[in-house]
């Protein structure tokens, strides 16, 4: 079945550090990806939609600025998370929606800022 | 008021035991309608679809009340490995992103 792969599945670095994380589909074109963000004990938060090709869509209240995405190609999103701070500690998530079947996750990324 | 909401819990339950899950969601636009389960620290995974005409999958039923905007996942025969974080999850059409409850949270006790 189609495969989701995310990567790095876990993050630890110093304040001020830029990140980046990689949203890959494996055997499937996917011209829209999704990236969610999770803190603790609190529900998947839809952060911005990724557009291969045009520019990704904010949800309100996220930094377009501090989190770059690029969806150069029609398997691959990135986020950079730019000069981490602690807060943006959190559980990241990317998803796409192969066509017929339900919206496959990656594995999700831990983010750990010191 | 949250798109979708859902009863915390925690729910402890023993083995065997029935036990049911609420959620409701605000827009009368959705289209789909899912529960998904998520691990400690893992990402989430889909257990089912819920239907109009309720559904089930072995131990598991879901119902769908469009009118009331009300979904249900009812679990038989409840195992161990039935512990986890249940999420409600909507969507609207198409290739849309899913719009995710707090997630309702079940330890299964021995």
């Amino acid at each position: 079945g189609a495969v989701v792969s995310q990567h790095p599945s876990w993050v630890i670095c110093k304040s001020g550090t830029s990140v980046k994380i990689e949203c890959r589909s494996l055997d499937f074109q996917a011209t829209t990806m999704f990236w969610y963000r999770q803190f603790p004990k609190q529900s998947l938060m839809l952060m911005a939609t990724s557009n291969e090709g045009s520019k990704a869509t904010y949800e309100q209240g996220v930094e377009k600025d501090k989190f770059l995405i690029n969806h150069a190609s029609l398997t691959l999103s990135t986020l950079t998370v730019t000069s981490a701070h602690p807060e943006d500690s959190s559980f990241y998530i990317c998803s796409a929606w192969p066509r017929g079947q339900p919206q496959h996750f990656g594995d999700g990324t831990r983010l750990s800022i010191l | 008021r949250k798109e979708v909401e859902q009863d915390p819990g925690p729910f402890n339950v023993p083995e065997g035991a029935t036990v049911a899950f609420n959620c409701t969601y605000s827009n009368s636009a959705s289209q789909s309608f899912f529960w998904y389960r998520q691990d400690c620290r893992k990402e989430p995974k889909l257990l089912m679809s819920v239907y109009s005409s309720g559904n089930e999958d072995g131990r598991f039923t879901a119902q769908l009340n469009r009118a009331s905007q009300y979904i249900s996942l009812l679990i038989r025969d409840s195992k161990l490995s039935d512990s986890a974080t249940y999420l409600c999850v909507v969507t609207y059409s198409g290739n849309t992103p899913l719009v995710f409850g707090k997630g309702t949270r079940l330890s299964v006790i021995a």
